[in-house]
Parts: C-alpha cells; sequence; structure tokens
C-alpha cells in the first residue's frame, strides 16, 4: 500500500520568506502531482512530474521529484498572501488506477 | 468546454435516504474518477472508468456505493440507505489515457447526512 507523508502538515510563515514542503512516499512511483485547494473549493493542479529529475516552476513555486529518494519538494521563494491555501502531493504508483494523496499542508502566509 | 462540471453541489439529506450525485467530464477526456474528501484529509480513490468501463471498484467504500457511466460521457455517484459517517466532499475528476497533462478535478458535491 502506498504511503504519502507530507512535511509539515501546519505551516505559518511570512511575507516574503522561503520554504519547502516535503513529500514523502513509501512505494515506487513514476510520476507525482501537486495540487492546490482553497477553503471550500476543489482542487487545483499545479504541477505534473513525470520522470526522476523533473523541476518544474511557475511564478514563485518550484516542484521537484527524486524518484528513487521517492521524495518531491515544493518550494515557496518570497511568498506573498495569495499563496495561502492547502498543498497535496499525490503520487502514482506504478500500475495504479487512482492518485493516493497526502494529508496536505496547511500554508498560512501573513503579511 | 468549462471543465469537469458536478451536479449538485450541496445535499442536504436524512439519515437512510439515497442520494446520486452526477458529473459531466472534459468531453475529450476518456477517463474519469471518483474521489471523497473529508474534513482536514486529502481526497480518496474510490473509482474509475475508462470509457463506459468501470476498471476499479474494489475501493468503494461499501456495498452501498456505486457508480455508473453508461454512455462514456456523464457518470453517476449513488449512495443507498445514506450514514451520517457519509458526509463528506465528494470530486470527480477527468483525464486523458496517460494522464501526462494531469488530471481535471470538478467543483465537488458536499454531502451533510443528518
Amino acid at each position: 500500500e502506498l504511503k504519502v507523508e507530507q512535511n509539515p502538515l501546519f505551516l505559518s510563515m511570512q511575507e516574503g520568506k522561503n520554504y519547502t514542503i516535503y513529500c514523502n512516499y513509501s512505494t515506487t512511483s513514476d510520476r507525482l502531482y501537486w495540487y492546490r485547494q482553497d477553503p471550500g473549493k476543489s482542487l487545483e493542479s499545479l504541477f505534473v512530474l513525470l520522470s526522476n529529475g523533473a523541476v518544474k516552476q511557475e511564478g514563485r513555486l518550484m516542484a521537484s521529484l527524486d524518484t528513487k529518494a521517492r521524495l518531491s519538494t515544493l518550494h515557496i521563494t518570497a511568498a506573498v498572501h495569495d499563496l495561502s491555501a492547502t498543498y497535496f502531493c499525490a503520487p502514482l504508483r506504478a500500475g495504479a488506477d487512482g492518485l493516493t494523496f497526502g494529508k496536505g499542508t496547511h500554508l498560512i502566509i501573513q503579511p | 468546454d468549462t471543465g469537469v462540471s458536478q451536479d449538485p453541489r450541496h445535499k442536504i439529506t436524512k439519515r437512510g435516504q439515497n442520494v446520486t450525485f452526477r458529473c459531466d467530464p472534459i468531453s475529450e477526456h476518456n477517463r474519469l474518477y471518483w474521489y471523497r474528501q473529508t474534513l482536514g484529509q486529502g481526497p480518496e480513490f474510490l473509482t474509475y472508468f475508462q470509457n463506459e468501463a468501470q476498471l476499479e471498484k474494489s475501493r468503494l467504500l461499501s456495498d452501498r456505493f456505486s457508480a455508473e457511466r453508461p454512455k462514456g460521457s456523464f457518470s453517476t455517484l449513488e449512495i443507498q440507505r445514506t450514514e451520517q459517517g457519509d458526509s463528506a466532499m465528494y470530486l470527480c475528476a477527468s483525464s486523458l489515457l496517460a494522464a501526462v497533462n494531469g488530471y481535471t478535478f470538478g467543483s465537488g458535491t458536499r454531502l451533510t447526512v443528518v
């Protein structure tokens, strides 16, 4: 069974600071997805990481994937209030049909 | 195409009643997925279809849960004899076969069982 652990689960940070969210998973997975969820809303796709060593950047967010270490990171640069949300990672286990989500990282960015 | 549509957005039902939710995927997506999300947790995979074929249903939470996609387009998720523990957000997602562009989620149906 694939287990997904996100760290931290809750993060409060100030605008302008940098921080990294970690996503560890227990079983070999070929690809990994990052999503953002605002309160009461659905999931917004952020990044699709399809292979080992993949790195993708969009604005102040950058995601990477190390399939050998079974680790993905989501790095936030110079945080702004609009990035406050819950962030989920979801690896796709080889041969599996549905995503397995972590518990999410609840991020609050304060002025 | 406006993305994945789910209906209704909210449903309040009494314990023991049956409920049915509808999902309309992105038209060119041949895969459709159902997930359940409870408060403070990540979504939990329930079942999925490739066109009209339901290829995985062992993850449905109990035999009270069933899903259909009769013509390979929209899908329905039915919960019979609802229980308070069924209260959750039910999310639908769709994708192309290889999901290289990811999965697109709908806005969800929030179910409250009273």
